[in-house]
């Protein structure tokens, strides 16, 4: 089963615009965590956010917040006044325990989004 | 910031080798680091969870005996595809976990495996 869901495959925003890149997950532990990672055409993995699942606030770093709605297992990104250099591919992930104590993180599919001058 | 440094970047190897891929963290100690697999335009695919002292995790469908993992310190894990072949030609990358929360997971640069 799909753990983590990104259903828009590609985004356009224009710049200096905001931006709400969507994310649903599935998952039945009570403390897990959320990430969200923009990986540009380098191929590097940068970290955006981070979400746990206790977090009563939504979290926010510069630019990007997330819009945590518990109930509805949703973990949406929102950049706000997007950037020509935020042209990338933005990956939700979510971390969770496996039995003995361990963690995986586990990524959706990917959102593609392009920032138009 | 943490850094998380992955080599080889890039190695073309013939089919039939064995190629060796390292993960270091610099300035942390990791206890945990991940394996991910990535095809072009695809998600990262989660291979294996490698802690540090003990065994690796391996995912559903990753085979133990073909991608090698060995995570014999704090700052080291390696990746080894043995007797690789053109269909294990991907990108892969590493992830490691720095102690305590997990409000970060710090990645490596990648490595681009093509066998010929």
């Amino acid at each position: 089963a799909q753990k983590i869901t990104q259903t828009q495959p590609g985004m356009f925003v224009q710049e200096k615009e905001a931006v709400t890149l969507d994310c649903t997950y599935d998952t039945s532990d009570q403390s897990y965590g959320l990430f969200w990672y923009k990986q540009p055409s380098s191929g590097e993995m940068i970290f955006l956010i981070y979400q746990g699942s206790y977090d009563e606030q939504n979290a926010t770093e510069g630019r990007y917040s997330l819009n945590f709605q518990k109930a509805r297992k949703s973990a949406n990104l929102v950049i706000s006044a997007s950037q020509l250099g935020d042209s990338a591919m933005y990956f939700c992930a979510m971390r969770e325990g496996l039995p003995g104590g361990y963690q995986k993180v586990t990524f959706g599919i990917g959102t593609k989004l392009q920032v138009i001058p | 910031g943490a850094v998380v440094s992955q080599h080889p970047s890039r190695v073309i190897c013939k089919s039939g080798t064995s190629v060796k891929i390292e993960c270091r963290s610099l300035d942390f100690q990791a206890t945990t680091m991940f394996w991910y697999r990535q095809f072009p335009k695809k998600s990262l695919m989660l291979m294996a969870t490698s802690n540090e002292g003990s065994k690796a995790t391996y995912e559903q469908g990753v085979e133990k005996d073909k991608f090698l993992i060995n995570h014999a310190s704090l700052t080291l894990s390696t990746l080894t595809v043995t007797s690789a072949h053109p269909e294990d030609s991907s990108f892969y990358i590493c992830s490691a976990k720095p102690p305590g929360g997990y409000e970060k997971l710090f990645f490596g640069s990648g490595t681009q495996l093509s066998v010929l």
